[in-house]
Order: structure tokens, then sequence, then C-alpha cells
């Protein structure tokens, strides 16, 4: 069975430049979760998605950060423009939700991004 | 806000040492994960813990839920290289979300 993939690895940019992160969850899996992950710290939730619904945003920089997730199984999140202070790996995850163990989640590799 | 508090961060050892990370909140959850996590990679789950008291073993790795659901602890015996990496404990709760704690860097030294 194929992991939850994430692309680009890594990504550089200049502060107040854009950039967009993919992520594809593993197939099945209902709910698809976002984190940011600063460097010496654990992992902070930014986004959940029950299918292409949002079932948690409280922590998300909405003056800055979007995510979507339109037919309910890729997801893309979009920071614009983007901050010193967003460096960081940005965490994809996925569970069976609601008709599984909806409490396991399975990460991809993230993607390192360098806010210069 | 709930919150959880892992000590010690840093812990560098020899390998044949025994160790163990605690993880601790003001709050209770309704189930604890540990994840292990390596450089370049993202967090796997070990183990879940879901009954106060609950202890699971893992090959050489025990963990502990507190009585109360609020705490939890991950003991190594006779720690090895291939045990180097970030742990992470992480709350449970209603909605799946996961509360993560800091981490704790584990270096195993040969």
């Amino acid at each position: 069975e194929a992991g939850v993939a994430q692309s680009p690895r890594y990504k550089i940019i200049e502060k107040r430049q854009s950039v967009a992160f993919w992520c594809n969850p593993i197939s099945g899996h209902a709910t698809l979760y976002w984190y940011q992950q600063i460097l010496g710290q654990g992992p902070k939730l930014l986004i959940q998605f029950q299918n292409n619904g949002v079932v948690d945003d409280s922590q998300l920089p909405k003056d800055r950060f979007s995510a979507e997730r339109l037919k309910g199984v890729d997801s893309t999140l979009k920071i614009q423009p983007a901050k010193l202070e967003d460096s960081a790996v940005y965490l994809c995850a996925s569970s069976l939700g609601l008709a599984g163990r909806p409490y396991e989640q399975y990460f991809g590799p993230g993607t390192r991004l360098t806010v210069t | 806000t709930q919150l959880l508090e892992q000590s010690p961060q840093f812990l560098s050892i020899q390998e044949g040492e025994n160790l163990t990370v605690y993880c601790n909140s003001s709050s209770v959850f309704s189930s604890l994960q540990w994840y292990r996590q390596e450089p370049g990679e993202g967090p796997v789950l070990l183990v879940t813990v879901v009954t106060g008291g609950e202890v699971k073993k893992l090959k050489r790795l025990t963990f502990q839920f507190g009585d109360a659901r609020k705490d939890s602890s991950l003991h190594i015996t006779a720690a090895q290289p291939g045990d180097t990496g970030l742990y992470l404990c992480a709350g449970v709760v209603n909605t799946g979300k996961l509360i993560f704690g800091q981490g704790t860097t584990l270096q195993v030294k040969p």
C-alpha cells in the first residue's frame, strides 16, 4: 500500500513570495491533516479535512495560509505572502476517519520550507 | 488550552543503557499516542494507549498511560543505536486531532 505522498520535498523562497504544497493521502482515507513542525518542536495542526469539508482550522493563520481539498482526495496548502517565521516542515497526514480507526494517522515525509 | 510537556528534551546515552521519557499534561485525553520521527521523515506511530493504567510493550519499549489519563511514559531497555530519533507523545481529542508534545531527541552512542 502506497503511503502519503508530498511534494515538493524542499522549497526555498524569499519573504513575501508565495508557495504551495501538495499532498496525496493513502487511498480510501477520508481524513486529511496539515501540520506545521518548527525545528525543535512537535507538529502543530493547521487544518483537518473530513472528505472535502473542514473539521478544524482554528490554528490556521487565515490571513496568509489557505488549504483546499476539492474532490476529497488530494489537498494543497498555500502560503501567500510568506514570512520568515513560516520556515518549518509542513507535514501531511491521513487517517481512515469515521470508517475505521479514526485516530491512527499516517504521515508523509514532509516539505521543508526555508524563507529567506 | 491543552498542552503536553515532554521531558527530557534531549538525551544522549551509551548503547545498553536504559531510559525513560515522560509526557505530562493537566488535561485528560481520550487516548495518547507515541511516535518516532527520523530526520527527513514524518512521524511513525509506535503505540496508542487508551485505558488509564494501561501498559503496552513493543519489544524493548514499554509504554504506560497514567491512571488519570493525563500522563504517560516511554521506557526503553538496553537502548541500541537504531533507537536514535525524535520521540513524540500526542494526546488525542474527540475529533481525532492530535496535540503533540515538543519531543525528546534521543541519541544512542555505540
